[in-house]
């Protein structure tokens, strides 16, 4: 079964600082995502990568960015987090080709930034 | 532009009931359509998918949707609710073939009484 990993449930920062969110997925899929969810809006794309090294923006990457090493690992960065960041993240990963492929998404970090 | 359009935010049935839960999306080409149920606390668990065939899928936990062109909609159903399906529920359409693009509707909650 696939896993995807977020470091934390619920984080809790003040304005100003750098805020890391991690992700790991244990299925070698390609693609990797983060998804920001706020209520009514449904999922934004924040950012998302297809490969090491590789990035791509989403339709939301202002105050975002994105690290990726090693191919299991996906970070989201907040440079300097601001309290209209507050929200749930969620990570997400598939396989890439053979058309689209259905996310797989981890159980998502709830920012609190104050 | 791609959209994807969920016209109940938030539905009330009791336990047994039948249930429907629409989607409508916008999207020239043939579109990939999906199903994700997210539980509190959780992130988003894939129910069903559609990418051609068969407009009558079945998914897990009981559910199936319909696809019907003619009314860009992919509507949910089950014939009969648990209290266990109380979550919220994300209409998705993907719109590239690489699996790097999706666009989710707003969310549909759903409570369920005893």
């Amino acid at each position: 079964d696939v896993k995807v990993t977020q470091s934390s449930r619920y984080l809790v920062k003040r304005t100003g600082e750098k805020v890391f969110l991690e992700c790991v997925q244990d299925m070698d899929h390609e693609n990797m995502f983060w998804y920001r969810q706020d209520p009514g809006l449904g999922l934004r794309l924040i950012y998302f990568s297809y490969d090491v090294k590789m990035k791509e923006k989403g339709d939301i990457p202002e105050g975002y960015s994105v690290s990726r090493e090693k191919k299991e690992r996906f970070s989201l960065i907040l440079e300097s987090a601001s309290t209209n960041q507050t929200s749930m993240y969620l990570c997400a990963s598939s396989f890439r080709g053979g058309g689209p492929l259905p996310l797989h998404f981890g159980n998502g970090t709830r920012l609190t930034v104050t | 532009a791609q959209s994807v359009t969920q016209p109940d935010i938030h539905i009330t049935v009791s336990e047994g009931a039948s249930l429907e839960l629409r989607c409508n999306y916008s999207y020239g080409a043939t579109p990939y359509l999906f199903w994700y149920v997210q539980s509190p606390g959780q992130g988003l668990q894939l129910l069903l998918k559609y990418f051609s065939g068969d407009t009558l899928v079945q998914g897990i936990k009981g559910f199936e949707a319909e696809f019907k062109r003619s009314q860009s909609s992919f509507n949910l159903r089950k014939p009969s609710v648990h209290w266990s399906d109380a979550a919220e529920y994300f209409c998705a359409v993907a719109i590239d073939n690489y699996g790097q693009n999706f666009v989710f509707g707003p969310g549909t909650r759903l409570s369920v009484l005893p």
